[in-house]
């Protein structure tokens, strides 16, 4: 049982270069989660998914963008990379809204 | 904006209890506490969540404050391995995902030898 899993591990991008961060849950839940973190920062949610066909925006979307064709994946999009998006990127998921958030081991993206 | 206030850091001993702090006094009657812990820069881990009664695990206790104004993550035995950032997060259950979730900056716990 695999959990959450996310790839890649590393990635450095350009300045305007675009790129898919990959995020699959193999305990078949409902609920998914992208959160970044900053550097000695908490974790701020980027988009969620209460569902496959069913994805919403959370604190900080701008530059992002999802989709949830299958319970087990949630992709992040990124279109136009910033400097700004230079963080570590984390998938979660969970059985029901309230319970216990299993987190992917994250990506870390640097954009140049 | 986080619901809940933390220390930003705390020491503890090797085999003594942490204590951990938490204030959350604009909770409302139907938000739970959660707690987890990042280690390094791994994934934050789930140790342990309550809305008003006391609550344990093998991992932790949780004591809720009558008011449930504030409450307490408590590490039994603290081991070297313990050492990481502890987040208080207050959750509301409900269905629809409405609530955001909101990690703030949490405590970094340091479990000296």
């Amino acid at each position: 049982n695999a959990g959450v899993t996310q790839t890649p591990k590393f990635r450095i991008l350009k300045i305007g270069q675009s790129m898919t961060l990959q995020c699959t849950q193999d305990m078949n839940h409902n609920y998914m989660y992208w959160y970044r973190q900053d550097p000695g920062m908490g974790l701020k949610l980027i988009y969620y998914s209460v569902g496959a066909g069913i994805t919403d925006k959370g604190e900080v979307p701008n530059g992002y963008n999802v989709s949830r064709s299958t319970t087990e994946d949630f992709p992040l999009r990124l279109e136009l990379a910033a400097p700004s998006q230079t963080s570590v990127y984390f998938c979660a998921s969970s059985a029901r809204w309230a319970e216990k958030l299993f987190f992917g081991s994250g990506t870390q993206l640097s954009v140049l | 904006d986080a619901k809940t206030t933390q220390p930003p850091s705390m020491d503890c001993a090797e085999g003594r209890a942490a204590n951990l702090p938490c204030n959350h006094s604009t909770i409302s009657g139907n938000e739970y506490v959660y707690w987890y812990r990042q280690i390094h820069s791994q994934g934050p881990q789930y140790i342990i969540h309550g809305l008003k009664n006391n609550e344990t695990n093998e991992m932790a206790s949780l004591i809720i404050t009558e008011d449930r104004k504030s409450s307490t993550l408590i590490l039994p035995h603290a081991t070297l391995r313990d050492t990481a950032v502890y987040y208080c997060i207050v959750r509301v259950l409900s269905q629809g995902g409405s609530e955001k979730l909101v990690f703030g900056k949490g405590t970094k716990l340091t479990v000296n030898p």
